[in-house]
């Protein structure tokens, strides 16, 4: 079964505007994070924000947001006041237990191809 | 701080031959991991490590072996190469394990 689930393979939003990436996931832990990177066309992997499952509040980083709905296990990320530079394809990610040892691995979606219009 | 590094960027091999792909980072971090990314789909963890002289396996282990002789290096083999195993490879850092991983530029592999 598929633990994160990217439901949008392409999204456009003209500059300017602001843009809802979604994410559900799927664990059983009650104690979990949750990422989402940036990849543009260059290709390297972006950090851009985590989520705790115990945080309190939801996560932000300067004009992201993410928007954390715990019951309906969804980790949605909001980019405010769209700019050019933000097309790329974003993933959304789950850290998983690999070893009772306290190794984590990050388990990803399959990615959402955001273009920005100008 | 160059972050993660990795060398090469590309790299062409024809099936049957090895190479290793290096990755180092300056952040002093204990873990490392190396994961590939195939079309449509997340990146798949194939090895990491948890400090100095330890690997373990990940998800899609098979065909690759991994060392890790100096905590900024970790690198990954592939003995015999094959076109299953045409794909880009990042390697990451973290702290911790809990820790947010920080990923290299990643290294584009094409067998034939």
């Amino acid at each position: 079964a598929q633990k994160i689930t990217q439901t949008q393979p392409g999204m456009f939003v003209q500059e300017k505007e602001a843009v809802t990436l979604d994410c559900t996931y799927d664990t059983s832990d009650p104690s979990y994070g949750l990422f989402w990177y940036k990849q543009p066309s260059s290709g390297e992997m972006i950090f851009l924000i985590y989520q705790g499952s115990y945080d309190q509040q939801n996560a932000t980083e300067g004009r992201y947001s993410l928007n954390f709905q715990k019951a309906r296990k969804s980790a949605n990320l909001v980019i405010s006041a769209s700019q050019l530079g933000d097309s790329a394809m974003y993933f959304c990610a789950m850290r998983e237990k690999i070893s009772q040892g306290g190794s984590e691995k990050l388990v990803f979606g399959k990615g959402t191809k955001l273009t920005v219009n100008p | 701080n160059a972050g993660v590094t990795q060398t090469p960027k590309f790299r062409v091999l024809k099936t049957g031959q090895s190479m290793t792909l290096l990755c180092a980072q300056d952040m002093n971090h204990e873990y490392m991991y190396w994961y590939r990314q195939d079309p449509g789909m997340g990146l798949r963890l194939i090895h990491y490590s948890v400090g100095e002289g330890t690997t373990a396996k990940g998800e899609v282990p098979d065909g690759y072996n991994v060392s890790r002789l100096k905590k900024q290096n970790f690198l990954l083999g592939l003995e015999s190469a094959a076109p299953s195993q045409t794909s880009v490879y990042f390697c990451a850092s973290s702290f911790g394990g809990r820790d947010t991983q920080y990923f290299g530029p990643g290294t584009r592999l094409t067998v034939l």
